[in-house]
C-alpha cells in the first residue's frame, strides 16, 4: 500500500487566494482525519470523517476553512480566502474503525502551505 | 480524555537504551497509553500502544505502571535516526475517541 497520499507537498499561494489540499487515505480505512502543524500551536485536529461523513468539525478555526469527502477514497481541504496566518503544516491520517486500537492513524507526509 | 506530560527534551547517546516517561495521573479504566513519533518534517508515525499489561513491537516496548498513572517508552538500542519529537497520547476505546497530541518529548541521540 502507498500509503496516506497528500498532494500537492508544497503550496504557496497569496493572500485572499483559494487553496485546496487533496488526500487519499488508505484503502479500506474507514476514518479520515485532517490537522494542522504551526510552531505555537503544534498539531490540531480540525476535522475528521466516519465513512465519509463529517463527524467533528470542532477544530476547524473559521468558516473560511471547509472540508469535503466525496467518496472514500478522497479528501479535500479547502481555504478560502487565505490568510498568512493559515501558513502551516496540514497532515491527512487514515484509520480503520477494525483495527483503530491495533495499529492506530496512519499519517501522510503534509502539504507545507505558505500563504504571503 | 486524560491528559498527560512529558519533558520537553531528553538526549541519549546512540546505542544506549532510550527511556522516555509519560505521567498521565488522570487516566481512567478504559483508556489506551499511545505512543507516536515525528521525525523532522514528516507526518506523526504510530509505535506502540498499551491499557495496562507492558508491550513490546519491532520498534519499542511500553512499560505501564500498575497504577496506569506513568508509562515508560524505550527504546533499547537507539540510534540517530530515532532523533524525532515522541508523544505520549491517552485515548478512550470509542471510535469516536480522537488523537489529541501534547507538546511531547524532543529526543536527541547523539553520537
Amino acid at each position: 500500500d502507498a500509503g496516506v497520499i497528500q498532494s500537492p507537498r508544497h503550496e504557496v499561494t497569496e493572500m485572499g487566494q483559494e487553496v485546496t489540499l487533496r488526500c487519499k487515505p488508505i484503502s479500506g480505512h474507514d476514518y479520515l482525519f485532517w490537522y494542522r502543524q504551526t510552531m505555537m500551536r503544534g498539531l490540531e485536529l480540525l476535522i475528521y470523517f466516519n465513512n465519509n461523513v463529517p463527524i467533528d468539525d470542532s477544530g476547524m478555526p473559521e468558516d473560511r476553512f471547509s472540508a469535503k469527502m466525496p467518496n472514500a477514497s478522497f479528501s479535500t481541504l479547502k481555504i478560502q480566502p487565505s490568510e498568512p496566518r493559515d501558513s502551516a503544516v496540514y497532515f491527512c491520517a487514515s484509520s480503520s474503525s477494525s483495527g483503530q486500537t491495533r495499529y492506530g492513524y496512519t499519517f501522510g507526509s503534509g502539504t507545507r502551505l505558505t500563504v504571503v | 480524555d486524560a491528559k498527560t506530560t512529558q519533558p520537553p527534551s531528553m538526549d541519549c547517546a546512540e546505542g544506549r537504551a532510550a527511556n522516555l516517561p509519560c505521567n498521565h495521573s488522570t487516566i481512567s479504566g478504559n483508556e489506551y497509553v499511545y505512543w507516536y513519533r515525528q521525525i523532522h518534517s514528516q507526518g506523526p508515525q504510530y509505535i506502540i500502544h498499551g491499557l495496562k499489561n507492558n508491550e513490546t513491537n519491532e520498534m519499542a516496548s511500553l512499560i505501564i505502571t500498575e497504577d496506569r498513572k506513568s508509562s515508560t517508552l524505550i527504546l533499547p538500542h537507539a540510534t540517530l535516526r530515532d532523533t524525532a519529537v515522541y508523544y505520549c497520547i491517552v485515548r478512550g476505546t470509542g471510535t469516536a475517541s480522537k488523537l489529541t497530541f501534547g507538546t511531547g518529548t524532543r529526543l536527541q541521540v547523539t553520537l
